[in-house]
């Protein structure tokens, strides 16, 4: 089974500061069709989870382009360039690479310092 | 606009059975997968289960296989997770979700 790593499991941050992600997956996440399923995620809280970022790097609609995702293969990484408040919460990776399976990084919680 | 509404969670005891619901709208849902995720309480994302748009074939993590059953009605555009011989450890919300979208999630209690 595909496990995914993520790092740090606790961000503290200044607002306007530039954070990062690691997600670390335990088999090639590159699909025999060329694509990697590779997704981020954010769970603001008392919220379900809402999609950021698809395919490794792709924006989903309405997400601000502080917002990067990059990344092949086994390692990846979610960027933040200028945390704002309303980034708070709970960023998950996921893959549906391997599907119908959907494996879930551990979670990196965001917060204020 | 894409809208998933899951009911039909609440308080069980545990042996019980509970079916949850997903009302999906906003695109074809006899063309797409369906999906079930659960998070317990202060824990984090776990699949539980999936199904192929026609519904011939579904699939499951070990922790519920042989106790959940997935399907979907494409006539009533609707999902359901049937969910037998509950155990505390299910205790979770429960959210049905169709990449990239998520419905806001159903809450789940297993306790005597």
């Amino acid at each position: 089974d595909v496990v995914l790593t993520q790092t740090p499991p606790t961000l503290l941050a200044t607002i306007g500061q530039s954070v990062s992600i690691s997600c670390r997956s335990s088999q090639s996440l590159l699909h025999s069709n060329g694509n990697t399923y590779l997704n981020w995620l954010l769970q603001r809280t008392g919220q379900s989870p809402q999609p950021l970022i698809y395919l490794v790097s792709k924006l989903e609609s309405g997400v601000p382009n502080r917002f990067s995702g990059s990344g092949s293969g086994t390692d990846f990484t979610l960027k933040i360039s200028g945390v704002e408040a309303e980034d708070l919460g709970v960023y998950y990776c996921m893959q549906f690479t391997h599907y119908p399976t959907w494996t879930f990084g551990g979670g990196t919680k965001l917060e204020l310092k | 606009e894409v809208q998933l509404v899951e009911s039909g969670g609440g308080l069980v005891q545990p042996g019980s059975p509970l079916k949850l619901s997903c009302a999906a709208s906003g695109f074809t849902f006899s063309s797409n997968w369906l999906n079930w995720i659960r998070q317990a309480p202060g824990k984090g994302l776990e699949w539980v289960a999936s199904i192929n748009p026609d519904g011939s074939s579904t699939y499951y993590p070990d922790t519920v296989k042989g106790r959940f059953v997935v399907s979907k009605d494409n006539a009533k555009n609707t999902g359901y997770l049937q969910m037998n011989n509950l155990r505390s450890e299910d205790t979770a919300m429960y959210y049905c979700a169709r990449t990239p979208h998520w419905g806001q999630g159903v809450m789940v209690t297993v306790s005597s």
